[in-house]
Parts: structure tokens; sequence; C-alpha cells
């Protein structure tokens, strides 16, 4: 089956530094990554659609600039939390959709913790 | 705005009876549901799925109902310990994720 690796999945970094989070399409071959945020006891939250080799779409209230995503090959998409905060502590997971497939075709990594402190 | 509400947060039932797990939403747009499991830090895993115009989808023991405006409804039967997680309902709208439900089920 589809297989979607997320890395790391737990950091602890400074205020004020950056953090990068990869997403990897292992067995196939994903032209659109989603960026999801989830606080404790409440709902993933879309961030962004990573588009490959084009500009990332993100949500309202998203700052663009903070949350960098990059989606430079069909398997890999990055995303950079500059600048971290305390607030931006949270859980990121990332999904990628196989070709071909509908709704069901979802795959998401295992997540990233990432705590700043 | 959550277009995708679970309005129950947890859920407590005994090994060997029905779970059951709903799921309202507010966007007529939306034509598809999915529902998807959730163990603590680990990303979601895709349970099944129902499409706007079917009112019945089964796999197994999982059974997910669309009989009602606006409104799913998740049936495990019969419920197992290891089905304690958090279940989320998403429509297929880049998966508007309802708030999910804490399922227990005591041995």
């Amino acid at each position: 089956g589809a297989v979607v690796s997320q890395h790391p999945s737990r950091v602890i970094c400074k205020s004020g530094t950056s953090v990068k989070i990869e997403c990897r399409s292992l067995d196939f071959q994903a032209t659109t990554m989603f960026w999801y945020r989830q606080f404790p006891k409440q709902s993933l939250m879309l961030m962004a659609t990573s588009n490959e080799g084009s500009k990332a779409t993100y949500e309202q209230g998203v700052e663009k600039d903070k949350f960098l995503i990059n989606h430079a090959s069909l398997t890999l998409s990055t995303l950079t939390v500059t600048s971290a905060h305390p607030e931006d502590s949270s859980f990121y997971i990332c999904s990628a959709r196989r070709p071909r497939t509908g709704g069901s075709g979802y795959t998401f990594g295992s997540g990233t913790r990432l705590t700043v402190v | 705005d959550q277009q995708v509400k679970q309005n129950s947060p947890s859920l407590s039932v005994q090994e060997g009876r029905i779970s059951i797990l709903n799921c309202d939403y507010t966007n007529s747009m939306f034509d598809y549901f999915l529902w998807y499991k959730k163990y603590p830090a680990e990303g979601p895993t895709f349970l099944i799925s129902i499409s706007s115009i079917k009112d019945k989808n089964e796999d197994g023991r999982f059974t997910v109902l669309n009989k009602s405006a606006k409104h799913l409804s998740l049936h495990i039967v019969p419920s197992q310990p290891g089905d304690s997680a958090v279940y989320f309902c998403a429509a297929n709208s880049r998966l508007t994720f309802g708030e999910g439900t804490q399922l227990t089920v005591n041995p």
C-alpha cells in the first residue's frame, strides 16, 4: 500500500530558530501534498496545499512567510517553520493522495511533534 | 466556521457492544465523506468512506450510514478494546475534518 514517511517524528527547538519537516511519498508520486496542524484535543486543520513545481496554496490565516513549503520533486515536500515561537508548538501532519484514487486515497504521515522552548 | 462537526468529544462502550459515532456537516457541496482512526502521536489511518448519494457502506465491523440530512454515523460492531482511538469524520473538500471523538472500549 501507499506509504508516506514524515521526518522527524519529534523535534524540540529554541525560540527564534527554524525547523524543517520532511514528507516523502515512498512508493508513489504525489503532485499534491497537504500539510495539517493539530492542537491538543482539536481537529486537524489544513494549513496549505503543496504543489510540485509551483507555489503552495495557503489557507486563510496561515502566514506563508512563516510556514515555508517547498515541493521540489514528486516525492518530497518540506515544511519549514521559520523563527519559531512557543505558540508554534503543535503536531504537524502531512498527507498525499495516490494517483487516480478517490477520497480514500489520502495517506497520512505519522506526524511531527514540534516543541518550541 | 466548523463545517464538519462531531459533537461528542468522547464515547465509552463495553467490549462486544455497538459504538455509534456521529458527524454533522453544514456544507451542501460536500459529496464524499471519510472516517479516519487516529492514535496519539500518529497520523490518521483511513477506515471507511461513503458518497453522498449512498445511504450505507459496510466493511467488516464498520458501517457508515448516511440516511439523515447532513448527518453521518459510523457504527462499529462488535466493539473491541483495540478500537480505542480518536475517530475523525472528514469531508472530501481538501479533507475538512471534524473535531474528533475519543472512543474508549472497555474490556
